[in-house]
């Protein structure tokens, strides 16, 4: 059973609008929770992250909202662009002397149509 | 990441067959890992090892093992290959007081 289960699987959205991915936890001794953002052919790629003293952190266009109380985390990407297109996997980690120990969410493909 | 180098980057081989998967990685970093990514799954941890001395099972260890010949290599074999392992493999490096993981970019092995 997979400890961050995320949602969708697949997302196609059209250029400028707005993709959404949601993920849950159960477990609540994960203190992180980073996206990582993978191209075809290529190794995932930390995105942006957050911890969870905080509700909302922005870089540029990729926004990660975080509600503690009901252990959910969304990922919003704002004017999406076809190069956006690429597979998203959100994660949740277990402090340092846990080894650094990342588990993921099950990835959404996302497509965005020019 | 081209400072985490995988090898080989494809590999099609037979049911029972032995197999090693190599990672080596140039960012100095003390902790490494192997994972195996499958459609729907996400990534799934193998085997991490924290130093040179220090190797530790993940999620799913069953049917592989692992050898840290050195701080920058890690590899990855499969005794006897069965289809169900069949997947996407993944090692990945970090520093010691943890911070974000490091991927290489893959070896997608088929076993037939």
């Amino acid at each position: 059973q997979q400890q961050v289960k995320q949602s969708p699987q697949s997302l196609i959205v059209q250029k400028g609008g707005i993709s959404i991915i949601n993920c849950a936890y159960e477990n609540t001794a994960f203190d992180y929770f980073p996206w990582y953002q993978q191209f075809p052919g290529k190794g995932p790629a930390l995105l942006i992250a957050i911890r969870p003293d905080v509700s909302e952190k922005k870089e540029g266009r990729f926004t990660i909202s975080f509600n503690k109380s009901a252990k959910q985390f969304s990922l919003h990407i704002m004017d999406s662009q076809p190069g956006d297109s690429a597979t998203y996997f959100c994660a949740a980690f277990r402090g340092y002397n846990a080894g650094n120990m990342l588990t993921f969410g099950g990835g959404t493909r996302l497509m965005v149509k020019p | 990441d081209a400072d985490v180098t995988q090898t080989p980057r494809n590999r099609i081989t037979k049911t029972g067959k032995r197999i090693m998967l190599e990672c080596s990685q140039t960012k100095g970093h003390d902790r490494m890992y192997w994972y195996r990514q499958d459609p729907g799954l996400g990534l799934r941890l193998i085997y991490y090892s924290f130093d040179v001395k220090d190797i530790n099972k993940g999620e799913i260890s069953d049917g592989y093992s692992v050898s840290r010949q050195a701080q920058a290599k890690f590899s990855l074999s499969l005794e006897s290959a069965i289809p169900n392992q069949t997947a996407l493999y993944f090692c990945a490096t970090s520093g010691p007081k943890g911070g974000p993981q490091h991927f290489g970019d893959g070896t997608r092995l088929s076993i037939l």
